[in-house]
C-alpha cells in the first residue's frame, strides 16, 4: 500500500522556467510534510518542509505547497537550474504519539531534468 | 564540522556472510534511521532508533539487526536471512523522534555476490 506517491516518473523543463514536482498521500494522519533532493549514489538533501497547519512554506527559490483536503502537495522550483537535475522525493510524518512516530514514509522519486 | 558518517562507500560481499554496516554522527541527534534504497523505489524504513538503547522495527526489518548502545553509533547488520540484500543503504538522523527533519548520511552500496 504506498501511502505516498509521485506519479510522475520523471520531468523536463528548459532553465528560468517554473519547475512543478507533485505528490499525493493517502494517510490523513500525515502531519508533516519535506521534500528532499538526491543525486545518484548520494544520500538525500533536505530542501523544505511544512507542516500541516500551513498551506504554504518558502525558502529562496523553493515554495512548497499543501492542500490537505485533497491529500496533495507540491514544490514549485523558479526560476529552474541546471544544477536543480536530481531526483526529488516528498516525504510524510505522522503526528507525535502516533504509530508512525518519527517515521518517515517517502514517495518513489520524480528524475528533474533542467536543459540550459 | 557535524555531519553524518557512512563506511565504507561500497561493499561486496559473498552470499551467506552477514555484514556490518557503520553509521556515525556527530550532530547530538537522539533519533536515527536506517533506510533501503532499491532501483526505481522510495527509501524504505528498515530499523529506527529514539533513544539509546532501543530501537524499532521499520517496515522491512527482516533479515536485519541493529544496536543502539551509543548516542553517536547506530550500526546495522545485513544478516544471510536477508532475501535481496543487494541496495543501498542510507543512514539518518533527527534532533528528536518527533517531527523532525531528518539528515541523512552519504550511503553505501551493497553488492552480494
Amino acid at each position: 500500500d504506498q501511502q505516498v506517491k509521485q506519479n510522475s516518473p520523471s520531468l523536463s523543463v528548459q532553465e528560468g522556467r517554473i519547475s512543478i514536482l507533485n505528490c499525493d498521500y493517502t494517510n490523513s494522519m500525515f502531519d508533516y510534510f519535506l521534500w528532499y533532493k538526491k543525486y545518484p549514489a548520494e544520500g538525500p538533501t533536505f530542501l523544505i518542509s511544512i507542516s500541516s497547519i500551513k498551506d504554504k512554506n518558502e525558502d529562496g527559490r523553493f515554495t512548497v505547497f499543501l492542500n490537505k483536503s485533497a491529500k496533495h502537495l507540491s514544490l514549485h522550483i523558479v526560476p529552474s537550474q541546471p544544477g536543480d537535475s536530481a531526483v526529488y522525493f516528498c516525504a510524510a510524518s505522522g503526528g507525535a504519539g502516533g504509530t508512525s512516530y518519527g517515521k518517515l514514509t517517502f514517495g518513489q522519486g520524480t528524475i528533474l531534468t533542467v536543459h540550459p | 564540522d557535524g555531519g553524518i558518517t557512512q563506511s565504507p562507500k561500497y561493499l561486496f560481499r559473498k552470499e551467506g556472510q552477514n555484514v556490518t554496516l557503520s553509521c556515525e554522527q556527530n550532530l547530538n541527534h537522539d533519533a536515527m534511521y536506517w533506510y533501503r534504497q532499491d532501483p526505481g523505489q522510495g527509501l524504505r524504513l528498515i530499523y529506527y532508533s529514539q533513544i539509546v538503547n532501543d530501537f524499532q522495527k521499520g517496515d522491512i526489518a527482516e533479515g536485519y539487526s541493529v544496536s543502539r548502545e551509543k548516542k553517536e553509533s547506530f550500526p546495522l547488520t545485513v544478516t544471510s536471512a536477508q532475501k535481496n540484500p543487494t541496495a543501498f543503504y542510507l543512514c539518518a538522523s533527527s534532533r528528536s523522534g518527533n517531527t523532525d527533519t531528518q539528515y541523512f548520511g552519504p550511503g553505501t552500496r551493497l553488492t552480494v555476490l
